[in-house]
């Protein structure tokens, strides 16, 4: 198993361009969710999906989209790049079975100049 | 509202010393509680969770965390630290209702420095 993966791993973007950021697992895992690390922050929760077609906010989600048409997928996209999304982000899945913990992906380091 | 704390911005332990890296944290019903390791330029790795059961989890690398309800706290140990456990630390927690199983709290991170 590939586990989670990310594309790109590096990207740089002028202020007001738009993108999205590929996240993939092959778990079979219900749920999947986009963090945002930021120094002396911690991981912050952007969006989560409970499954296929089922999407809700995290604790920042403005500025970010999301969508689940399958299980495997869950991109994020950024509608109009600003400076302060400049971040590391992290793509996880997990499972209520065996026990909860998420997996993550390798991240994806966005500079907006 | 959940909430965990890692009161310490790092920690710097000689190798072959003892290492812990403490967490708090703040739910409304019972914890589930995680903590991760992230190496440079690498995502997150699952290291060890308390879900219900024996206070004192064993986990992956040698590493294991004791629960304690009364002080609200799940403090990472080693008994001897390696050069390469130097990496940062995340403590999450969650709570046990089934419409958050999903969302992890996670702390700020905790810098280790094990020095030779």
């Amino acid at each position: 198993n590939a586990g989670v993966t990310q594309t790109p791993k590096f990207q740089v973007l002028k202020t007001g361009q738009s993108m999205t950021l590929q996240c993939a697992q092959d778990m079979n895992h219900e749920y999947m969710s986009w963090y945002r690390q930021d120094p002396g922050m911690g991981l912050r929760l952007i969006h989560y999906s409970v499954g296929a077609g089922i999407t809700d906010q995290g604790e920042v989600p403005n500025g970010y989209n999301v969508s689940r048409s399958t299980t495997e997928d869950f991109p994020l996209r950024l509608l109009s790049a600003a400076p302060s999304q400049t971040s590391v982000y992290f793509c996880a899945s997990a499972s209520r079975i065996p026990s909860y913990e998420q997996y993550f992906g390798p991240g994806t380091r966005l500079t907006v100049t | 509202a959940q909430s965990v704390a890692q009161p310490e911005d790092q920690v710097n332990v000689a190798e072959g010393n003892p290492l812990t890296v403490k967490c708090t944290y703040s739910v409304s019903g019972n914890p589930y509680l995680f903590w991760y390791v992230q190496y440079p330029n690498r995502g997150l790795q699952f290291l060890l969770k308390y879900i219900t059961g024996d206070n004192l989890v064993k986990g992956s690398y040698g590493f294991e965390a004791e629960f304690n309800k009364s002080q609200t706290s799940f403090h990472l140990k080693k008994p001897s630290a390696l050069v390469s456990d130097s990496a940062l630390y995340f403590c999450a927690v969650r709570e046990t209702q089934t419409d958050s199983w999903g969302k992890l709290q996670f702390g700020a991170g905790t810098q280790v420095v094990v020095t030779p």
